[in-house]
């Protein structure tokens, strides 16, 4: 159990367009979701963080308007880069977590590469 | 504040023991995590400690001193497979996860 998918794995795009990832809790309901972005050898950096319903908190820093975050069910998550830019080429792990399930563990998703032409 | 340091890069053989230390400074302090990340790929849950001592999972053990503040995270037989990043992570009092920057661990035949 504790499954988290991330569709799609890889995208490359053109510069100035939006891509949308989708990040989804196949066997349990994501009471919350977390988006993070890892540079290549560098650490997970955390994005936002959001509950089922309500707006995301953004960490400082990340742009609330370019990094669209909607999490409109328990189980489904979504991210939304606006206007791509090559800077933003990155790989983009979402995890889920689940009230009430031991250690408050946070479960991956595989990961989404992206790339901006 | 609220920091995670552990060591950027550590080498070691085949079929030996290696030990990576973790300290940390974090305000609710609730628990400590381990997580085993190979090149490309999400990261991997190893170990959860919150109370003091050691939990022992395979050839995986995992330390925890709420007093001082550290944690280490010990592989024993090493193979080549566990050539990977291994991301210390600690969980504040909102069970958010303050990630540490991770240990390159290098395995050589």
């Amino acid at each position: 159990g504790a499954v988290v998918s991330q569709h799609p794995s890889w995208v490359i795009c053109k510069s100035g367009t939006s891509v949308k990832i989708e990040c989804r809790s196949l066997d349990f309901q994501a009471t919350t979701m977390f988006w993070y972005r890892q540079f290549p050898k560098q650490s997970l950096m955390l994005m936002a963080t959001s509950n089922e319903g309500s707006k995301a908190t953004y960490e400082q820093g990340v742009e609330k308007d370019k990094f669209l975050i909607n999490h409109a069910s328990l189980t489904l998550s979504t991210l939304t880069v606006t206007s791509a830019h090559p800077e933003d080429s990155s790989f983009y792990i979402c995890s889920a977590r689940e009230d009430g399930r031991d250690y408050n563990e946070q479960f991956f998703g595989p990961g989404t590469r992206l790339t901006v032409l | 504040g609220q920091n995670i340091d552990q060591p950027t890069e550590m080498t070691a053989t085949e079929g030996a023991i290696v030990q990576i230390n973790c300290t940390y400074q974090t305000s609710g302090f609730n628990g400590l995590f381990w997580y085993q990340q190979h090149a490309g790929e999400a990261p991997t849950f190893l170990s959860y400690n919150v109370l003091d001592g050691l939990e022992e999972k395979g050839r995986f053990s995992s330390f925890l001193s709420r007093s001082k503040g550290y944690s280490y995270l010990l592989l024993k037989e090493l193979q080549m497979k566990d050539s990977a990043s291994y991301l210390c992570a600690s969980s504040d009092s909102n069970y958010q996860l303050i990630w540490g920057a991770g240990t390159k661990l290098i395995i050589k035949p």
